[in-house]
């Protein structure tokens, strides 16, 4: 029930912006997105979340098409500790009423010296 | 503030043992999640938690495995008896609401 399309990697110089793409097609009109990140051995970290408004926070931006069916996560000026797997999730409500996270398979985000 | 925790890091074990894994969420948050990442594929919800309730394990693969939350704090995760195909990260998240979970680092099981 994959949800969500990413590129497998990407690479990024040090100092410039890493933009990352996400399909989600499918997501339904009370679907919101999330973004994530994975740095080795630990577990994902939470980065920012929209549901059809452009979002900002300290870490990054996040843009949301109108129609919905793509967002990018920019982080506007990555660095070496940047380097991680990015997840773009759809948080999807179940029929019980409560919501669980659809995961993509993740970006693998190389930021270069 | 303490985050997520669980136990084991790593767990080795043979076809048909059985495997617990332990999760102790963030101190007052009613929300607890199991998810996993079998080899190759993306991390998949297994099943939640409000408090001790169960509100949905539809993720859960089959009925080798036991999720129980006594008390309504930390969780266990049971794997009985284990299969190779068991193998993978298994991650716990929790939080307060409908906000953004907070996941702990993962118990890598390995099923020799």
């Amino acid at each position: 029930d994959a949800k969500t399309t990413q590129p497998t990697s990407m690479d990024c110089a040090e100092g410039r912006a890493a933009n990352l793409p996400c399909n989600h097609s499918t997501i339904s009109g009370n679907e919101y997105v999330y973004w994530y990140r994975q740095i080795h051995s630990q577990g994902p970290q939470y980065i920012i979340h929209g549901l059809k408004n452009n979002e900002t926070n300290e870490m990054a931006s996040l843009i949301i098409t109108e129609d919905r069916k793509s967002s990018t996560l920019i982080l506007p000026h990555a660095t070496l500790r940047d380097t991680a797997v990015y997840y773009c999730i759809v948080r999807s409500y179940t029929t019980s009423g409560t919501y669980k996270y659809i995961f993509g398979t993740g970006t693998r985000l190389k930021v270069l010296a | 503030e303490a985050g997520v925790t669980q136990f084991p890091s790593h767990s080795v074990i043979e076809k048909g043992q059985t495997v617990t894994l332990r999760c102790d969420p963030i101190s007052g948050h009613d929300n607890l999640y199991w998810y996993r990442r079998v080899m190759g594929k993306e991390i998949k919800f297994l099943l939640h938690f409000v408090k001790e309730s169960k509100q949905d394990e539809s993720g859960m693969p089959n009925n080798r495995f036991l999720a129980e939350r006594t008390g309504g704090t930390y969780s266990t995760l049971k794997v009985q008896p284990a299969e190779l195909e068991d193998s993978g990260v298994y991650f716990c998240a929790s939080s307060p609401w409908r906000d953004e979970q907070f996941f702990g680092p993962g118990t890598r099981l390995t099923v020799l």
